[in-house]
């Protein structure tokens, strides 16, 4: 079945600190790949998407690159900031149209 | 951008009683939407899926009679905790999805309490 796995939190890193927030995939097919955030008390934003091998998402220096070969999509940040303290989901949808399955989410802590 | 709302934000309510949340595209038609619950520090656990003008099609393990899902037209559906216990309580997060846009917008959540 399809199924996503996320490295566990929380993180907590320091302020300009790099992050990568690890995620793995199973699927048949060719899903589309997604990073959602969300912020305490709020719904889910999108952060980025990618939809077939070797995309790259990227917004707000956030990137995520769709590797078929190692089933992967991990988020990274090359300087976080103390707004960036938030939940983060990896999520993939099968095809078109179908249901977004999320991993557990990782809760990052970025401290000043 | 699309943006999809819902009310109340937050809501607080008597054991026994019923519970209506309102979820709204407000700048798109939405022909599916989704209804979401997340229990604290945990995943969102799809309830059911909703087509405008059709019956949700509701997840394994959740109670259609407990969870009333009416999505009555292009831009709104509602979820209705009927009969609310305080095991229910919980964050419901609706989101939309249209036939030109290939993703889902999330509603900015529910937060329902049951004493």
């Amino acid at each position: 079945g399809n199924s996503v796995t996320q490295m566990e939190g929380p993180v907590t890193l320091s302020e300009e600190a790099f992050l990568t927030i690890n995620c793995t995939y199973t699927a048949t097919g060719y899903p589309s790949l997604f990073w959602y955030v969300q912020y305490p008390g709020e719904g889910l934003q999108l952060l980025l998407k990618a939809t077939k091998a070797d995309d790259k998402g990227s917004n707000k220096g956030f990137e995520a690159t769709y590797r078929k070969e190692t089933t992967s999509f991990h988020l990274e940040k090359g300087s976080v900031q103390v707004s960036d303290s938030a939940v983060y989901f990896c999520a993939l949808r099968p095809n078109q149209g179908g249901k977004l399955i999320f991993g557990q989410g990782t809760e990052l802590s970025v401290k000043p | 951008g699309a943006v999809v709302s819902q009310h109340p934000s937050w809501v607080i309510c008597k054991s026994g009683t019923s519970v209506k949340i309102e979820c709204r595209s407000l700048d798109f038609q939405a022909t599916t939407m989704f209804w979401y619950r997340q229990f604290p520090k945990q995943s969102l656990m799809l309830m059911a899926t909703s087509n405008e003008g059709s019956k949700a099609t509701y997840e394994q393990g959740v109670e259609k009679d407990k969870f009333l899902i009416n999505h009555a037209s292009l831009t709104l559906s509602t979820l209705t905790v009927t009969s609310a216990h305080p095991e229910d309580s919980s964050f419901y997060i609706c989101s939309a999805r249209a036939s030109e846009y290939n993703e889902q917008f999330f509603g900015p959540g529910t937060r329902l309490t049951v004493l």
